[in-house]
């Protein structure tokens, strides 16, 4: 099946500072990808739905200022947390689709732990 | 989107078979279900997709009846292993948007 990385696997980081977490489709030309968001005993938040060469867009209640998407390409997605606070701390897990494909795939997370 | 409504959780022994049920009334025409699992601190892992009827892969069977109105996850002869998170997801198949719902928590005794 189709693989989804994300990297680092685990951040810590101090408060105020920028972080930069990377999706990347491993197999596959992926033309959509999402940015999710777990808090712990919580269900996965929909953040953001990215399209490759366009901005992305946002769910309700989430800044888009704070949280910077980027999909330059094909096979590359950036989320970047912009000056990081304690309570942005949780696990953020992208996915990633291809135009012709029904399926998500995901990738294993990234555990943001901001101090 | 549709919401989904599934059971928070559920209990079973090794060996059993198990089944969990997924309601979702405002299922859209267009709009398919996607079952996922997921461990902790790991991303959900895709399971099963079906549209109606029945739908069978090496890991799991899928049961959608006429109306589409719910669908239930078979798992055969669980294991220990299939302890995990199990997401009921609705959504419209080339748009790809999907918002997850709370999940049914399975735990599988010895």
């Amino acid at each position: 099946g189709a693989v989804v990385s994300q990297h680092p696997s685990r951040v810590i980081c101090k408060s105020g500072t920028s972080v930069k977490i990377e999706c990347r489709s491993l197999d596959f030309q992926a033309t959509t990808m999402f940015w999710y968001r777990q808090f712990p005993k919580q269900s996965l938040m929909l953040m953001a739905t990215s399209n490759e060469g366009s901005k992305a867009t946002y769910e309700q209640g989430v800044e888009k200022d704070k949280f910077l998407i980027n999909h330059a390409s094909l096979t590359l997605s950036t989320l970047t947390v912009t000056s990081a606070h304690p309570e942005d701390s949780s696990f953020y897990i992208c996915s990633a689709k291809s135009e012709q494909g029904r399926e998500q795939y995901f990738g294993p997370g990234t555990r943001l732990t901001v101090t | 989107l549709a919401k989904t409504t599934q059971p928070i959780s559920m209990d079973s022994y090794e060996g059993q078979e198990v089944n969990i049920t997924c309601s979702h009334n405002n299922i859209a025409t267009n709009d398919y279900i996607t079952w996922y699992q997921q461990f902790p601190s790991q991303g959900p892992r895709f399971i099963i997709q079906g549209y109606k009827t029945k739908v069978t892969n090496e890991v799991a069977s899928l049961f959608i009846p006429a109306d589409r109105k719910s669908s239930t996850l078979s798992l055969p002869r669980v294991s220990l292993s299939d302890t995990a998170v199990y997401y009921c997801l609705v959504g419209e198949n080339q748009g790809g948007k999907l918002i997850f719902g709370q999940g049914t928590e399975l735990s599988v005794k010895p």
